[in-house]
């Protein structure tokens, strides 16, 4: 199976600064990459959809210029928050789908901004 | 919009028992069944994939069954093990990848 890497692995910002996360397929050239968020005690919210090459696909209520999605090669993809504020803390996870469309997930980020 | 429900929410259960955690889902329309473990807050590592031809599949003492007919899917553990405390997440492919609500495991020592 694919071996997804997310960089880094917690990250604390100030308020107004805004940070980015890399997600890396190791061992797999992904054409899509996904970019989902998690709230302590529930399940992960699908956000975007990273497209290698082309703009993102943005999930209805996530603001496509907050959350800053390029995917510039088919094996990185990155999420930059803009202006974070507290309520963007979460823990942010990356995944791809490999050929035989199973699932992979990055490690995840826990973002916190005080 | 397909809707994915995990029951029960939280198990705990003493160490060597025998488990079942249940995912039901209500459209059909669905192509693979995945089973993920989070341990926390960490990422999410790949158990079992069914492909939508499959009705089951193994892996040591996992076993994971899908019956798209009546919209459920089944992981069965056996011999649980402290080690195998975590949260486990169905998840199905449709149009886009649906995730359950998870299920929070305490095997006891």
């Amino acid at each position: 199976g694919a071996v997804v890497s997310q960089h880094p692995s917690w990250v604390i910002c100030k308020s107004g600064t805004s940070v980015k996360i890399e997600c890396r397929s190791l061992d797999f050239q992904a054409t899509t990459m996904f970019w989902y968020r998690q709230f302590p005690k529930q399940s992960l919210m699908l956000m975007a959809t990273s497209n290698e090459g082309s703009k993102a696909t943005y999930e209805q209520g996530v603001e496509k210029d907050k959350f800053l999605i390029n995917h510039a090669s088919l094996t990185l993809s990155t999420l930059t928050v803009t202006s974070a504020h507290p309520e963007d803390s979460s823990f942010y996870i990356c995944s791809v789908w490999d050929s035989d469309t199973e699932a992979f997930f990055g490690q995840g980020t826990r973002l916190t901004v005080v | 919009k397909q809707e994915v429900t995990q029951i029960p929410a939280a198990l705990s259960v003493p160490e060597g028992e025998n488990l079942v955690l249940n995912c039901s889902f209500t459209d059909s329309a669905i192509y693979n069944l995945q089973w993920f473990r989070q341990d926390p807050g960490k990422g999410l590592t790949s158990l079992l994939l069914i492909q939508s031809s499959q009705r089951e599949q193994t892996s040591g003492r996992l076993n994971a069954s899908l019956d798209k007919s009546s919209g459920r899917s089944t992981l069965y553990i056996a011999a649980s093990q402290p080690g195998d405390s975590a949260t486990y997440l169905c998840a199905f492919t449709g149009n886009q990848f649906y995730f359950g609500t998870g299920t929070s495991l305490t095997v006891i020592p």
